[in-house]
């Protein structure tokens, strides 16, 4: 069974930089795995924040980030906000029906 | 505007079924794929399922194949996921999301369906 990793947890201070990975049981995870990455709020659903590993959508705010780090999607939020406290998934395509989240990271901005 | 409303809030009991909507809006509906995704308590996303309302075309999850059943119906813009037998286990949120063009990412998601299974 497939598994996709992330960070448990994560903490930073306003203002600071973080990079949130996610990482792939069947070895590096490439462009082709098409990397999503969701922010959930207590009591709302998630949104959508980056596609295809680095896509922004028009809602994205400009300090997310996507890319790939060695072999690894990773998420990075530069000029933390006090409301960018969240979970975060990725998600990862494998093909055909097998699409993968991961356990989600808990960011706390402290 | 992209809209997905889903259905209200259902509270069931084990062995009963249950059919739970989507309906999408502010975008040609039959020509984006649409997921179900499940979320149980104080616990992470799940990814069930998808279909392409154009043609119904269904592909699960290994999980959650034979346990759950997605359907479509392109003259009401509506997804469907349905169980024929519910768990004490089913209790989760469940949310629907639909695709960006080419089926490969999740763009916007629906306000969520709880649903409970208690006896």
């Amino acid at each position: 069974q497939t598994v996709v990793t992330q960070e448990p947890s994560l903490t930073v201070s306003p203002g600071g930089t973080v990079t949130l990975t996610c990482a792939s049981s069947t070895g590096a995870v490439t462009s082709g795995y098409y990397p999503n990455w969701f922010q959930q709020k207590p009591g709302q659903p998630p949104r959508a924040l980056i596609y295809s590993t680095s896509g922004k959508h028009s809602w994205t705010p400009a300090r997310f980030s996507g890319s790939i780090l060695g072999d690894k999607a990773a998420l990075t939020l530069s000029g933390v906000q006090p409301e960018d406290e969240a979970e975060y998934y990725c998600l990862l395509y494998y093909g055909g029906a097998q699409r993968v989240f991961g356990g989600g990271t808990k960011l706390t901005v402290l | 505007e992209v809209q997905l409303v889903q259905s209200g809030a259902e509270v069931k009991k084990p062995g009963e079924s249950l059919k739970i909507s989507c309906k999408g809006s502010g975008y040609s509906f039959s020509n984006y794929w649409i997921a179900w995704v499940r979320q149980m308590p104080g616990k992470g996303l799940e990814w069930m399922g998808i279909i392409y309302p154009g043609d119904s075309d269904t592909r699960y999850s290994p999980s959650f194949q034979g346990q759950v059943t997605i359907s479509a119906d392109k003259s009401i813009s509506t997804v469907s996921l349905q169980w024929s037998s519910l768990k004490a286990s089913d209790t989760a949120m469940y949310y629907c999301t639909r695709y960006k063009e080419g089926g490969y990412n999740i763009e916007y998601w629906g306000q969520g369906t709880q649903v409970t299974v208690s006896s």
